[in-house]
């Protein structure tokens, strides 16, 4: 049973515009929402997160918004850019949870179009 | 430079050779995990190790077993691979709470032929 799902799988977006990926979760035990970016080759790199007291968390051109009664989270990208191609994965665990144990999404591929 | 340290970063083996993937953090952090990533099924955890010592099951345990060594070092051994086991494998880390999320190793590529 996938506790986290994501979606879309692929995403295409022009240089300049907003990349939206959506997340839904299931257990409402989950209170640590993170996004994580990924290059090819590389391994994820924590890019921002949010904790459920907020609907909206923003550093620079990504921003996360959350809606808790809906149980969804989604990542904003702002002016998207070729450098800004990647995987992103969102993720979801118990903030206080010994272990901070994560359940991921499937991931999405993001292509910026220069 | 701080982080997670994975090695080998790749290996080929034959059906039914075993090996072990070495992990190692600087970072003073309690918590360790094994993942595997495959194409369009995101990040899948094997085990994982909330602190010295102690070592649990994940989502996809079969085939795997690990050792967490010290507070620094984890690994995960494959003992008769099989074809399945094909996949890129990352180690992470992350203190007690998880609100500094996971730091990720940079992959072990493991293909069994």
């Amino acid at each position: 049973q996938q506790q986290v799902k994501q979606s879309p799988q692929s995403l295409i977006v022009q240089k300049g515009g907003i990349s939206i990926i959506n997340c839904a979760y299931e257990n409402t035990a989950f209170d640590y929402f993170p996004w994580y970016q990924q290059f090819p080759g590389k391994g994820p790199a924590l890019l921002i997160a949010i904790r459920p007291d907020v609907s909206e968390k923003k550093e620079g051109r990504f921003t996360i918004s959350f809606n808790k009664s809906a149980k969804q989270f989604s990542l904003h990208i702002m002016d998207s850019q070729p450098g800004d191609s990647a995987t992103y994965f969102c993720a979801a665990s118990g903030f206080n949870t010994n272990a901070g144990k994560s359940t991921f999404g499937d991931g999405t591929t993001l292509t910026v179009k220069p | 430079n701080a982080g997670v340290t994975q090695t080998p970063k790749f290996q080929v083996l034959k059906t039914g050779q075993s090996m072990t993937l070495q992990c190692a953090q600087d970072m003073n952090h309690n918590s360790m995990y094994w993942y595997r990533q495959d194409p369009g099924m995101g990040l899948r955890l094997i085990y994982y190790s909330a602190s010295e010592g102690t070592t649990d099951k994940g989502e996809v345990p079969n085939g795997y077993n690990v050792s967490r060594l010290n507070k620094r070092e984890f690994s995960l051994r494959l003992e008769s691979a099989a074809p399945s086991q094909t996949s890129v494998y990352f180690c992470a880390s992350s203190s007690d709470r998880a609100s500094g999320g996971y730091t990720f190793g940079s992959g072990t590529r493991l293909t069994v032929v």
